[in-house]
């Protein structure tokens, strides 16, 4: 199985400012029969399902503000959230869909406001 | 709007069967691109995947629950179905179902059930 690990595991910043979370595969996520990047993020607020944010590394899904943005390639990616909002507070989730049906997610990262 | 809703006894036995329902709502099962989804959360914990189902029957699981797993569809009456055996304290989660596109992500999930294990 891919192994998706996120760092780091939990921080707090300041609203406004600028927040960066790392996911790291233990292989490749660049398919050769999409050449696309197979990594999803999901946004899981308190008491809440999560929710996609985004797909193909770097695709916002419909709805989710353009201060939510994707990048990376091969195995480290990163979901940056631009001016911080309260309500960003949440759970972030990588996930790797390189080998479905079978899938994996990253320990998470605990977003709070400092 | 496609909904999905779990449903089951919230308490189960060690030793004994864990048994839950997803109904779907707003939308048809029989989907070509699109599989349906078991994901667990232990409590205050990360996700894990338990298996999904093709419209037409076929199944995958995850290979460290496979021999305890099995996941079932119903698409005339729009739902899938959970069954895991011989619990113990560590399957003690909220179950999650979900549809998969096929590509690979989660793009609906329902709200969740907790699935306690317990004397």
């Amino acid at each position: 199985d891919i192994v998706m690990t996120q760092s780091p595991d939990s921080l707090a910043v300041s609203l406004g400012a600028r927040v960066a979370i790392n996911c790291k595969a233990s292989q490749s996520l660049l398919h050769p029969t999409t050449n696309k990047h197979h990594l999803a993020w999901y946004q899981q607020k308190p008491g809440l399902s999560p929710k996609v944010v985004i797909s193909w590394a770097s695709t916002r899904e419909s709805g989710v503000p353009d201060r939510f943005s994707g990048g990376g390639s091969g195995t480290d990616f990163t979901l940056t959230i631009s001016n911080l909002q309260a309500e960003d507070v949440a759970v972030y989730y990588c996930q790797q869909y390189y080998t479905p049906p079978r899938i994996t997610f990253g320990q998470g990262t605990r977003l709070e406001i400092k | 709007q496609l909904q999905l809703h779990e449903s089951g006894p919230g308490l189960v036995k060690p030793s004994e069967t864990l048994s839950l329902i997803c109904t779907v709502s707003g939308g048809s099962m029989y989907s070509f691109n699109h599989y349906w989804t078991w994901i667990r959360q232990p409590p205050g914990m990360g996700l894990e995947w338990i298996g999904s189902v093709f419209y037409a029957g076929s199944t995958y699981y995850n290979q460290s629950l496979q021999s305890r797993v099995t996941i079932s569809i119903d698409t005339s009456k729009n739902y899938f179905s959970l069954q895991l055996s011989s619990v113990t304290a560590a399957d003690t989660a909220v179950y999650y179902c979900a549809r998969r596109t096929y590509d690979g992500w989660i793009d609906y999930w329902g709200q969740g059930t907790l699935g306690t294990v317990s004397s």
